[in-house]
Parts: structure tokens; sequence; C-alpha cells
């Protein structure tokens, strides 16, 4: 089973509704991060968590909110989608400071339409 | 945290030797020299990290001249399948980024038959 895993997979959405993706991980890390990727760019960080009472913001958190329900689950929602949040959203696992490896879920493709 | 640049693209033929430079010219003294590989629509995937000379493991090697302002990613031998978009990034030893990691766009290597 994949340590890092995201669902859904795939969203299709319409502008003005609330979505929330989820992300849930069995390495044991403290530390999840949420990262929006766009067509031919990197990745850029949205949110992250040190644990369960540590969220905060990354270099793109306008539009979105989070929650770490536990050490497992980290969940980012859009309060009201808009079509420039289509992306590609990666959920990730670290186990800093003993490294700064950084593992990544397989990703959710999200259309606003 | 110190900003990388890379090539936007590189094109190369199976069985060739590949390298990707990546120039950090205001890379700090606690700063490691790291290198993730991300395939179309998955997350990326850690490869090599190194703090100076040559590290190398069993997919690649990383060498980081004396004054650490430039660093290569050596791929020997490649694939088809190691075509895919390969990012440098600097990773600060004392946590001062609290272990967070930036992605610039990366370098799209594609490799040909």
């Amino acid at each position: 089973d994949a340590d890092v895993t995201q669902t859904p997979r795939n969203r299709i959405t319409k502008t003005g509704k609330r979505i929330m993706l989820e992300c849930s991980q069995t390495k044991g890390h403290d530390r999840m991060y949420w990262y929006r990727q766009d067509p031919g760019l990197g990745l850029r960080l949205i949110y992250y968590s040190f644990d369960v009472k540590d969220i905060n913001k990354g270099e793109i958190s306008d539009g979105y909110s989070v929650s770490r329900q536990a050490q497992a689950k980290f969940s980012l929602s859009l309060e009201s989608a808009i079509p420039n949040q289509t992306a590609l959203y990666f959920c990730a696992t670290s186990d800093f400071p003993r490294t700064y490896e950084q593992y990544f879920g397989p990703g959710t493709r999200l259309t606003v339409t | 945290l110190a900003k990388t640049t890379q090539p936007i693209s590189m094109d190369s033929y199976e069985g060739q030797e590949v390298n990707i430079t990546c120039s950090h010219n205001n890379i700090a003294t606690n700063d490691y020299i790291t290198w993730y590989q991300q395939f179309p629509s998955q997350g990326p995937r850690f490869i090599i990290q190194g703090y100076k000379t040559k590290v190398t493991n069993e997919v690649a090697s990383l060498f980081i001249p004396a004054d650490r302002k430039s660093s290569t990613l050596s791929l020997p031998r490649v694939s088809l399948s190691d075509t895919a978009v390969y990012y440098c990034l600097l990773s600060p030893m004392d946590g001062g980024s609290q272990g967070n990691l930036i992605f610039g766009k990366g370098t799209k290597l594609s490799v040909k038959p």
C-alpha cells in the first residue's frame, strides 16, 4: 500500500462550490504539506503543518483552508472554488528535522469550471 | 532561501550519460543541495542530496565543486523511463526554512530512442 494517499484522484467541480481534498499517510511523520502545481511550473506551497496543533500558511494560502484531523490526516478545502484554482494538488510528508526528504502522494487533479 | 537556476529543458538519447547543471551562486554555508525527479502526473521523488565533492547512489551521482556555487546531477546511461522533470533545491541544515522546500520550474529531460 502507498505511504501517502490522496482522495479523490480527479475531481471536476463548478465555480462557487466547496470542495475538500484529503490526504492520509502511514509513515508516522509529524510534518505534512499541501502543494499546488500548474502546467509547466514547479510546486508552490499552500499550507504546512508541523503537528496536529500547528498549521502554517505557505506561499499561496489565499482561497484555501486546511484541517489536521490527526497525525495521519491533512485535508485541504476550497471554500468557494474558482477556475484559476484548476491545478494538480499534491500532499507530502516529511520526518524533518531528521531529514529534509519529502514523500509525495500521487496527486489530485482538480478542474473548476 | 537562495535561488537556483537550471536549464528549462534538455534532450538526450537512450544509453547516453546526461548531466544537468544547477547554479546557486548565493548558496549558504549550511545549505545542502538536493535533487528531486517528477514523472508526468506524479509527485516528485527524492533522488540524491549532497553538501560537497561527490555523492553517488544507485540512481545518480551528484558533483559539487569546491566553491559550491553550482552542482551537476549525472544520470548514467539514460533510458526512456528517465524522461521526467528534475528539480534542484537548497535545504538549510539548521532548519532555518523549517523543513520547507522551494521548487523552481526544473529541467524537463526528454530521452529519445
